[in-house]
């Protein structure tokens, strides 16, 4: 079977640092992507991870262990505009290409 | 370079009646896959498209059917609409292959009355 767990919710500070944990089990793995989408909106690409370790791109990096099953993505230096919800997306293997799998995602309110 | 795009991007339909969304893909793209995604919850994958056929579908029922057509365009037809249908259809185009991320379109927000 498959199944994602994120956080439902998560309040965080502008200026500060947020980690956004993903578990997952999927019938094989083929990657995993994070996605951000604010409110009305379609998701927005932020990351991808096929090998272990951890991909930095600007004030955004995510993590992946395979073995483990465990992903995050973690947002630096938090501004109102991050302020949306963040997708985890692992991929499985065959059948569909790009067959995202996603959780119910993780709804970040960033404060003053 | 256009990306995905979607239409109609509201949409409003009487409990029983038929609808039919459409979906253009990124220029270059040629697998559409459709997905949806009902208030507070995350997508679901519906199905998805590649040189015209079906390739895989999720847990949906026969009601919900698709086509692609040669210039890799799709469209998602809903039939004998449900209240419970009511969601975003999210269309994402991405290029067969290993690894390449999927772009989204706008969505199309469905309200069945």
């Amino acid at each position: 079977g498959q199944n994602i767990d994120q956080p439902t919710e998560m309040t965080a500070t502008e200026g500060a640092i947020v980690q956004i944990n993903c578990t997952y089990q999927t019938s094989g793995f083929n990657g995993l992507f994070w996605y951000q989408q604010h409110a009305g909106e379609a998701p927005t690409f932020l990351s991808y991870n096929v090998l272990d370790g951890l991909e930095e791109k600007g004030r955004f990096s995510s993590f992946l262990s395979r073995s483990k099953g465990y992903s995050y993505l973690l947002l630096k230096e938090l501004q109102m505009k991050d302020s949306a919800s963040y997708l985890c997306a692992p991929k499985g293997y065959g059948g569909a290409t790009n067959k995202l799998i996603f959780g119910t995602g993780t709804l970040l309110a960033v404060q003053p | 370079d256009a990306g995905v795009t979607q239409s109609p991007t509201h949409l409003i339909k009487t409990r029983g009646q038929q609808v039919t969304l459409r979906c253009s893909p990124k220029s270059g793209h040629d697998t559409v896959s459709w997905y949806q995604q009902a208030l507070g919850q995350g997508p679901q994958f519906i199905f998805q498209y590649y040189e015209e056929e079906e390739r895989q579908r999720g847990n949906f029922p026969d009601r919900f059917s698709g086509h692609q057509f040669p210039n890799y365009s799709s469209e998602l037809n809903v039939n004998a609409l449900l209240l419970g249908d009511s969601a975003l259809y999210l269309c994402a185009s991405s290029l067969r292959g290993f690894g390449t991320e999927a772009f989204f379109g706008q969505g199309t927000r469905l309200t069945v009355v």
